[in-house]
């Protein structure tokens, strides 16, 4: 079945430090796999693919098809970066789909 | 540009009776998937519309249906109401599916509250 795992609720750092919120999934094909982010009394919204491989307000994620994984990273976190992150996939059938792990609060404290 | 909208913000309902809530597509988009949200879960696909048709559907009952108007809007439809019913119900536009995600992304309404008593 597919599934995508998000073993942290929560994630709790300093201001400063890095982070990186865990993303596996099982998938039997070619998934295409995503970070959605929602900040507070906002709606969700996209954060990045891993198709443009591009960074976002400093975060990365790496598909690693082997440890079926799409860590997202980022090196120095800011408060600004406190939010609801979901790790997604899709690509499982025609109509693109999107099937969300259960999402990891990241805290930055100052 | 208008962004997706939903309607109503939240509502109240008892076990059994039947419900429907609203969505409009962003400008351009002829798109329209619901997601149901349960607390502290991630958002889970209950079916899309493309082109007032449904295109794929999630695990959901039939007691869950939909409709998509020409102007690309769409309802979610949900009858015999149960308790686990309770949750977010979000409604996200994209502009066409057979674009494939490279240039298809989905973008969120704010989403309506249901609570089922």
């Amino acid at each position: 079945a597919q599934r995508v795992t998000q073993p942290e609720k929560l994630l709790s750092v300093f201001k400063g430090a890095p982070v990186e919120l865990k993303c596996n999934y099982s998938y039997s094909g070619s998934p295409e796999l995503f970070w959605y982010v929602q900040y507070s009394r906002q709606r969700l919204q996209l954060l990045l693919r891993h198709i443009s491989r591009e960074s976002i307000k400093g975060f990365t994620a790496d598909l690693n098809k082997g440890e079926t994984s799409f860590h997202l990273k980022k090196p120095f976190a800011q408060e600004e970066d406190s939010a609801m992150y979901y790790c997604a996939l899709s690509g499982v059938d025609s109509s693109y789909k999107l099937i969300f792990g259960s999402g990891t609060r990241l805290l930055v404290r100052p | 540009e208008t962004g997706v909208t939903q309607s109503p913000t939240h509502l109240i309902k008892t076990r059994g009776q039947q419900v429907t809530l609203r969505c409009s597509s962003q400008s351009g988009h002829n798109t329209v998937s619901w997601y149901q949200q349960a607390l502290g879960q991630g958002p889970q696909f209950i079916f899309q519309y493309y082109r007032e048709e449904e295109n794929g559907r999630g695990n959901f009952p039939p007691r869950f249906s939909g409709l998509q108007f020409p102007n690309y809007s769409s309802e979610l439809n949900v009858n015999a109401l149960e308790l686990d019913d309770s949750a977010l119900y979000l409604c996200a536009s994209s502009s066409d599916w057979l674009l494939g995600t490279d240039d298809n992304e989905q973008f969120f309404g704010p989403g309506t509250r249901l609570t089922v008593l």
